[in-house]
């Protein structure tokens, strides 16, 4: 079965540009989330997908942030304009409906070097 | 407002040693427990969990103490080995809602 995928790997872009990063889901998963590390620090909660709705997107940081779930399957995340304090690892990650507790499974992470 | 605080920071442990990393929390809504593993290049992967309904659980070398009445909890690792050496994470969160991580702590084990 495959895991949560996350495209492109590593990106490399000029402050001022925009970036789009994809999350293909675990199949099955109606939970997707975004989570961000920058620098080190903790890894932060940015929005929560319930199928195609946006169940929590407390944790965006801005209004140049754009996340979106198309038909419940995967998901596109979209810095516009990206700025220097953009820069760390977004990861992707899924997780069945369901008990309290299912595994929450995560991507490898799409680095993102805003410079 | 950091709602799960996570120590040491960074851990160096002689191989066949225990490594122990801390975590306390503040949210006592939270039902959920799980200590994720990183290595470099790659995506925290789930290495063992725990609820708040019992104080102990244990998965090979890998043991989580939960003290339910100090908020804190806590991942052991016996015989630690050079092939642990990652960063670990500890989380919280209750139903389907989202994780919430401590800081990482980056362990290293040497020969």
């Amino acid at each position: 079965e495959a895991g949560v995928t996350q495209f492109p790997s590593h990106s490399v872009i000029e402050k001022g540009q925009t970036v789009t990063l994809r999350c293909d889901p675990i199949s099955g998963h109606d939970n997707l989330y975004w989570y961000r590390r920058v620098m080190g620090k903790e890894i932060k909660f940015l929005l929560h997908f319930v199928k195609e709705s946006k169940q929590d997107e407390s944790g965006m940081p801005n209004n140049r942030f754009l996340a979106e779930r198309t038909g419940g399957t995967y998901s596109t995340l979209k810095v516009q304009p990206a700025e220097l304090e953009d820069s760390g690892v977004y990861f992707c990650a899924s997780s069945p409906l369901g008990r309290s507790g299912n595994t929450i499974y995560f991507g490898e992470g799409s680095w993102l070097t805003v410079v | 407002q950091q709602q799960v605080k996570q120590s040491p920071q960074s851990l160096i442990v002689q191989k066949g040693g225990i490594s122990i990393i801390n975590c306390a929390y503040e949210n006592t809504a939270f039902d959920y427990f799980p200590w994720y593993q990183q290595f470099p290049g790659k995506g925290p992967a789930l290495l063992i969990a725990i609820r708040p309904d019992v104080s102990e659980k244990k998965e090979g070398r890998f043991t989580i103490s939960f003290n339910k009445s100090a908020k804190q909890f806590s991942l052991h690792i016996m015989d630690s080995q050079p092939g642990d050496s990652a960063t670990y994470f500890c989380a919280a969160n209750f139903g389907n809602e989202k994780l919430t991580f401590g800081t990482g702590t980056r362990l290293t084990i040497i020969p």
